[in-house]
C-alpha cells in the first residue's frame, strides 16, 4: 500500500488567496484526520471523520477553514481567504477504525506570504 | 479535556547510552498510549504504544513504561544511535466514543551524538 497521500507537498501561495490540500487515505480506513502542525502549538485534531462523516470539527479554527470528504478514498482542507498565520504543515491522516493505530501521510508544507 | 506534558524537549545523548523522555497526562480515562518518532521533513511514524491493561512493553532497543497511578508513561531507548535522533510524541486518547481525540505531547528532540 502506498500510504497515506497528500498533495501538494508545498505551496506557498499570497495572503488572501484560497489554499486546497487534499488526502487520500489508506485503502478500507474508515477513519480520517486532518492535523495542524506548528513549532508553537505542536500537533493538532483539526477535523475527524468516520465514514466520511465529520464527527469532530471542534479543532477547525475558524469559519476560512472548511473540510469535506465527498466519499472513502478523496478529502480536501480548504482555507478561504488564506492569512499568513495559516503557515503550518498540514497532516493528513487515516486509522482502520478509531482508537486504533493512525497513519500519517507526508504533510502539506503551507507558506501563506 | 485531556492534557499531555512532556519532558525534557531537547535530549543530547552519546551513541550508546540510553535516553528516557517522559511524559504525563490528566484524564484518568485515557487507556491508549502511542509514541510516534518524526524525523526532519518527515511525517510522525509510531515506533511503540502501549494500553492501560499492561504496564510494559518492549521492541528490541525501545520500550514504554505506563503508571496508570500516577498517570505516566515514559519511553526508553537503550544502546543509541545516530539513527534515532529525531523529535519523539507521545500521545493519549480515550477508551469509547472519544479515543479518536489523540493529544499529542509538544515532542522531544534527541540527539545522538556519533
Amino acid at each position: 500500500d502506498a500510504g497515506v497521500i497528500q498533495s501538494p507537498r508545498h505551496e506557498v501561495t499570497e495572503m488572501g488567496q484560497e489554499v486546497t490540500l487534499r488526502c487520500k487515505p489508506i485503502s478500507g480506513h474508515n477513519s480520517l484526520f486532518w492535523y495542524r502542525q506548528t513549532m508553537m502549538r505542536g500537533l493538532e485534531l483539526l477535523i475527524y471523520f468516520n465514514n466520511n462523516v465529520p464527527i469532530d470539527d471542534s479543532g477547525m479554527p475558524e469559519d476560512r477553514f472548511s473540510a469535506k470528504m465527498p466519499n472513502a478514498s478523496f478529502s480536501t482542507l480548504k482555507i478561504q481567504p488564506s492569512e499568513p498565520r495559516d503557515s503550518a504543515v498540514y497532516f493528513c491522516a487515516s486509522s482502520p477504525t478509531s482508537g486504533n493505530t493512525i497513519y500519517f501521510g507526508e504533510g502539506s508544507w503551507l507558506t501563506v506570504v | 479535556g485531556e492534557n499531555v506534558e512532556q519532558h525534557p524537549s531537547t535530549l543530547s545523548v552519546q551513541e550508546g547510552d540510553s535516553a528516557v523522555i517522559k511524559c504525563t497526562y490528566s484524564d484518568s480515562a485515557s487507556n491508549y498510549f502511542p509514541w510516534y518518532k518524526q524525523e526532519l521533513g518527515k511525517r510522525p511514524q509510531l515506533i511503540i504504544d502501549i494500553r492501560s491493561n499492561v504496564g510494559e512493553k518492549k521492541d528490541q532497543r525501545i520500550a514504554v513504561t505506563l503508571n496508570k497511578t500516577a498517570k505516566h508513561f515514559s519511553l526508553h531507548i537503550t544502546e543509541t544511535q545516530p539513527e534515532d535522533s529525531a523529535v519523539y510524541f507521545c500521545a493519549a486518547s480515550p477508551a469509547g466514543a472519544g479515543s479518536y481525540q489523540l493529544t499529542f505531547g509538544k515532542g522531544t528532540k534527541l540527539s545522538v551524538i556519533p
